[in-house]
């Protein structure tokens, strides 16, 4: 199993502009998360997701969106990019039985200037 | 509510010396608890998990920590610290019952080891 796969790695991304975070796991889990790390905050939840079809808003979810139209994915979309969403975004998923071990990507690293 | 407090973003130690990373929760009942570890450009990894249970919990790599309700903490340690033990340490608490989202991490603290 590849687990919890993210893209890009690294983005620079101006002022404005739109991207999506791509995120996949193939543990066929229910459950799915999108973080941000920021420095001296710990991880701060964007969204979740608990089955295809099913998302809603986590600590932290003005200037994104997401969509679960599939088990396997969940993109994290940002619309409107601005400095303040300079961070690392890790996404993460669980399994229905066991959903308190939250397997993570390796994390995104986003820059807006 | 819940909340979780590290104490210390930076911790040191030499090599081979007793590893102590200190986590402190608030709960209105007995709740989960975890620690995540983080190296260096990489996602977090479950260390160990506290789920009501055994008290004394034991994980990966020789980590182990010890849930302690009159002092409402949860403090990691291990006996004698490897170079490859640097790394960020996250605590993080859930209510029992609460949703799998419901976690809260604290802000982490960062293992240095040195030689």
């Amino acid at each position: 199993n590849a687990g919890v796969t993210q893209t890009p790695k690294f983005r620079i991304l101006k002022i404005g502009q739109s991207m999506t975070l791509q995120c996949a796991q193939d543990m066929n889990h229910n459950y799915m998360y999108w973080y941000r790390q920021d420095p001296g905050m710990g991880l701060k939840l964007i969204y979740y997701s608990v089955g295809a079809g099913i998302t809603d808003k986590g600590e932290v979810p003005n200037g994104y969106n997401v969509s679960r139209s599939t088990t396997e994915d969940f993109p994290l979309r940002l619309e409107l990019a601005a400095p303040s969403q300079t961070s690392v975004y890790f996404c993460a998923s669980s399994h229905r039985e066991r959903g308190y071990e939250q397997y993570f990507g390796p994390g995104t690293r986003l820059t807006v200037t | 509510a819940q909340s979780v407090t590290q104490l210390g973003s930076h911790v040191s130690v030499s090599e081979g010396a007793l590893v102590l990373l200190r986590c402190n929760y608030s709960s209105s009942v007995p709740p989960y608890l975890f620690w995540y570890v983080q190296y260096p450009n990489q996602g977090l990894q479950l260390l160990l998990k506290y789920t009501s249970a055994a008290t004394l919990v034991k994980g990966i790599n020789g980590f182990e920590a010890e849930f302690k309700k009159s002092e409402t903490s949860f403090h990691l340690t291990k006996p004698s610290a490897h170079m490859s033990d640097a790394a960020e340490y996250f605590c993080a608490v859930r209510l029992p019952g609460g949703g799998y989202q419901k976690v809260t991490f604290g802000i982490g603290t960062k293992l240095q080891v040195i030689p």
